[in-house]
């Protein structure tokens, strides 16, 4: 079975700060993607990487910047928190860019 | 760019009870996702469907490519079953998904 897992489930950070959100996977994927989920949005593409250190932007992606130095893992970063960037990130990973396997999502809360 | 759209936005049923979901889209996709997001947050793919017909145990779903339209079939439905469903479709050819909007499915003891 494939597995994607997330640094955290919870996080509470202060505006400003430096915020670090972690995607593993361990099916060898090519392609890693980034969302963040708010209620009545549904989902919205930040970024996504279709191979180690490529990366392509999603529909939303001022204030958020990617890195992805090794195959199995994709981090999100937020440079400095703001309260609008106060949602569930759910990353979710791919062979083959049309199964799409998500992680169990981190819900961050900047105060 | 393209749209996608789900209908009924909230559904609640009986146990037991059968529905049909309904995810619209306003262009040809090659790709089309049926995803369920349990109350914990956790999404589960459940179809990969871009036409046609499948089934997987009391769920099927059918997407009908020419006419932009995929509908997703839960019968005997189960309280376990309750959370969101998802479609989601690429934009042309990309892996950007575009999600709608979901539909919330409550199903009652």
């Amino acid at each position: 079975d494939v597995k994607v897992t997330q640094s955290s489930r919870y996080l509470v950070k202060r505006t400003g700060e430096k915020v670090f959100l972690e995607c593993v996977q361990d099916m060898d994927h090519e392609n890693m993607f980034w969302y963040r989920q708010d209620p009545g949005l549904g989902l919205r593409l930040i970024y996504f990487s279709y191979d180690v250190k490529m990366k392509e932007k999603g529909d939303i992606p001022e204030g958020y910047s990617v890195s992805r130095e090794k195959k199995e893992r994709f981090s999100l970063i937020l440079e400095s928190a703001s309260t609008n960037q106060t949602s569930m990130y759910l990353c979710a990973s791919s062979w083959d860019g049309e199964t799409q396997y998500f992680g169990p999502g981190t819900r961050l809360l900047v105060l | 760019g393209i749209q996608v759209e789900q209908s009924p936005p909230d559904l609640i049923l009986q146990e037991g009870a059968n529905s049909t979901l309904r995810c619209n889209f306003s262009d040809s996709v090659n790709n089309l996702q049926w995803f369920h997001q349990n109350p914990w947050g956790q999404l589960i793919n459940l179809f990969y469907i871009p036409s046609g017909t499948k089934q997987n145990g009391r769920l099927s779903a059918t997407t009908v490519a020419t006419e932009r339209y995929s509908l997703l079939y839960i019968s005997s439905s189960q309280t376990t079953d309750s959370g969101v469903y998802f479609c989601a479709v690429p934009t042309s050819g990309t892996y950007k998904y575009i999600f709608g909007t979901g539909t919330r499915l409550k199903v009652l003891a």
